[in-house]
């Protein structure tokens, strides 16, 4: 499994973008990258998935770099309750495949 | 939406003691799983289940532990004689079989277990 490294903490304000980058060095070659978001006392949440270039959906950005050593989860004006921790995982993706968490970053927007 | 449901929130229980904890997966997905997270700590893989048996168990799934889909609808986890070190939150998540999109695991809001 690809080791992945992220911030421990970021902090923001209302209506900034946060950018969130996460490092995986030994990516390999059939390997997605996922972020999910983790709320207080809930389970973790699915944010978005790509394998390179850009991808967007309604709630965030992500970028990929050609050589996919690295991504960036870009969340647009976040808002206060966009605090939480944000996880980024690499791996395969396929139906039934166990999901490795790691420290994830906690991200605490203030007003 | 369809969520995955967890029962009971909160469990209590004696070391020892024998739990069972409960959780409706979305009715047509087909791949089941077990997280915990210890207070604190990251989100730990248990378990993965799929055509009435267990696919993958991590190390912490160990002899104490068993799962079940007793019907079509819920999944258990039971952990047969609890320790201290078991206090964690629970979490249970469901996936459909990959169509081509990504194969996203829908969690449940977790049962917090306290071992006394």
């Amino acid at each position: 499994l690809a080791k992945t490294t992220q911030p421990i903490s970021m902090d923001s304000y209302e209506g900034q973008e946060v950018n969130i980058t996460c490092s995986h060095n030994n990516i390999a070659t059939n390997d997605y990258i996922t972020w999910y978001q983790q709320f207080p006392s809930q389970g973790p949440r699915f944010i978005i998935q790509g394998y390179k270039t850009k991808v967007t959906n309604e709630v965030a950005s992500l970028f990929i770099p050609a050589d996919r050593k690295s991504s960036t989860l870009s969340l647009p004006r976040v808002s206060l309750s966009d605090t939480a921790v944000y996880y980024c995982l690499v791996g395969l993706n396929n139906a039934g495949n166990m999901l490795t968490f790691g420290g994830g970053t906690r991200l605490m927007v203030k007003p | 939406e369809p969520e995955v449901t967890q029962t009971p929130s909160h469990q209590v229980t004696q070391m020892g003691q024998e739990v069972i904890l409960r959780c409706v997966p979305i009715s047509n997905h087909l791949y089941f799983y077990w997280y915990r997270q210890i207070l604190g700590q990251k989100v730990e893989f248990l378990v993965s289940f799929y055509n009435n048996e267990i696919s993958e168990k991590s190390e912490i799934f160990d002899d104490q532990f068993s799962v079940e889909r007793p019907d079509g609808s819920n999944f258990t986890l039971k952990i047969r004689s609890t320790k201290l070190e078991d206090s964690a939150m629970y979490f249970c998540a469901s996936s459909k079989a990959p169509t081509g999109a990504y194969n996203e695991q829908f969690f449940g809001p977790g049962t917090r277990l306290t071992v006394l």
